[in-house]
């Protein structure tokens, strides 16, 4: 079975600019989530999505950041503006069954977003 | 406030020797735990989960040991590979709530 799917792997932006990232999860899975990782620490969840409703986004910051996952399939992830603090990787996860269940998250490559 | 806290940035043990990544957590709502492994410029990658209600789970050379009353866990990679070399995240998760915490990982080097 295909894995997690993002794109772009990597992007250069300056601040202020806009930014957006995609994500296909593996067929079938019916939770999305969205995680920031900073260098040197560890996943921090930005938004958790089960099929195209949000479950989670208490660490969103929703100022600047925004996600949609129109019909539960593959979702977007947006920083407008971009700071340089946003400056990490973002990884896509998703998992077989709903919230609340024993299932392990299937990781995508992630995206490694550079703010100037 | 970090809920899970691996105390040990890096570890670095001989080909065949045992491997110990530790783990401890805070919150006492958690009941159920994970360590994922994460090649450099690679998503992490499931290897090992324990439910609250054991205190051992064991996967080939992998066994992770839950210690409720310390909240703490640990990982045991015997005998320790050169491909093993990777960061290790600890994870913690409340079922009901269905996400999970990381801890910020452990870079763990197996010389040959």
């Amino acid at each position: 079975e295909a894995g997690v799917a993002q794109s772009p792997r990597y992007k250069i932006i300056e601040k202020r600019q806009s930014v957006a990232f995609w994500c296909n999860p593996i067929s079938g899975h019916a939770t999305l989530y969205w995680y920031q990782q900073i260098l040197g620490q560890g996943p921090k969840l930005l938004i958790q999505f089960q099929n195209n409703g949000v479950v989670d986004d208490s660490q969103l910051p929703k100022d600047r950041f925004s996600a949609e996952r129109l019909k539960g399939v593959d979702s977007t992830l947006k920083i407008q503006p971009a700071k340089l603090e946003d400056s990490a990787v973002y990884l896509c996860a998703s998992t077989r069954g709903a919230s609340g269940t024993y299932n392990e998250q299937f990781f995508g490559p992630g995206t490694r977003l550079t703010v100037l | 406030d970090q809920q899970v806290k691996q105390n040990s940035p890096s570890l670095s043990v001989q080909e065949g020797r045992i491997s110990i990544l530790n783990c401890d957590y805070t919150n006492s709502m958690f009941d159920y735990f994970l360590w994922y492994k994460k090649y450099p410029a690679e998503g992490p990658t499931f290897l090992i989960s324990i439910s609250s209600i054991k205190d051992k789970n064991e996967d080939g050379r992998f066994t992770v040991f839950l210690n409720k009353s310390a909240k703490h866990l640990s990982l045991h990679i015997v005998p320790s590979q050169p491909g093993d070399s990777a960061v290790y995240f600890c994870a913690a998760s409340n079922t009901n709530a269905g996400k999970s915490t990381f801890g910020d990982g452990t870079t763990l080097t197996v010389k040959p």
